[in-house]
């Protein structure tokens, strides 16, 4: 089974500082996704990537930025956390060319508190 | 571009009765259709997909949806719900050469004994 696990379920953190969320996969997928979660609003994604050092920006990359420097590993990095990031962030990996074909496989997800 | 609808953000059933989850989409070509199901504390798994074929898919833990093109919908059904349905289900499309996935923004379901 695919195996996407996110280094933190729960992160609490202040208002400024510079925050980093990671997410690996074990499936050699080429494709990984970063989503925030909150009620009534879905998933909207933040960045994907479809290879190594490349990166696309999805619905609301505002305040975000994101770094793939293997093909296993996409973090997200808040540059100067807001107490409006506060929310849960899923990744998800999926394989081949065009993800918008492919299943996607989520992690458990980590909740983020900006104080 | 393309959306998904779930019009229903909160549904309570009782358990042993049946099921029925609302997704409306929007895209203009063929779309591919997936169901994700989140328990509590986790991530989405996926139910199931539509890529083409059998408008009816059939998915895991006794799920199925059935594809209808002239009404965009694409709805989820279970014949007899179990308290271990109880869970936040979305729907969500993408296409064929297209990067992105859009999901729907949820439907909670509650069941009771």
């Amino acid at each position: 089974d695919v195996k996407v696990t996110q280094s933190s379920r729960y992160l609490v953190k202040r208002t400024g500082e510079k925050v980093f969320l990671e997410c690996v996969q074990d499936m050699d997928h080429e494709n990984m996704f970063w989503y925030r979660q909150d009620p009534g609003l879905g998933l909207r994604l933040i960045y994907f990537s479809y290879d190594v050092k490349m990166k696309e920006k999805g619905d609301i990359p505002e305040g975000y930025s994101v770094s793939r420097e293997k093909k296993e590993r996409f973090s997200l990095i808040l540059e100067s956390a807001s107490t409006n990031q506060t929310s849960m962030y899923l990744c998800a990996s999926s394989p081949g060319q065009g993800a918008g074909n492919q299943p996607q496989h989520f992690g458990d997800g980590t909740r983020l508190s900006i104080l | 571009a393309q959306s998904v609808t779930q019009p229903d953000i909160h549904i309570t059933v009782s358990e042993g009765a049946s099921l029925e989850l609302r997704c409306n989409y929007s895209y203009g070509a063929t779309p591919y259709l997936f169901w994700y199901v989140q328990s509590p504390g986790q991530g989405l798994q996926l139910l199931l997909k539509y890529f083409s074929g059998d408008t009816l898919v059939q998915g895991i833990k006794g799920f199925e949806a059935e594809f209808k093109r002239s009404q965009s919908s694409f709805n989820l059904r279970k014949p007899s719900v179990h308290w271990s349905d109880a869970a936040e289900y979305f729907c969500a499309v993408g296409a064929k050469g297209y990067q992105k996935v859009t999901f729907g923004t949820g439907t909670k379901l509650q069941v009771i004994p």
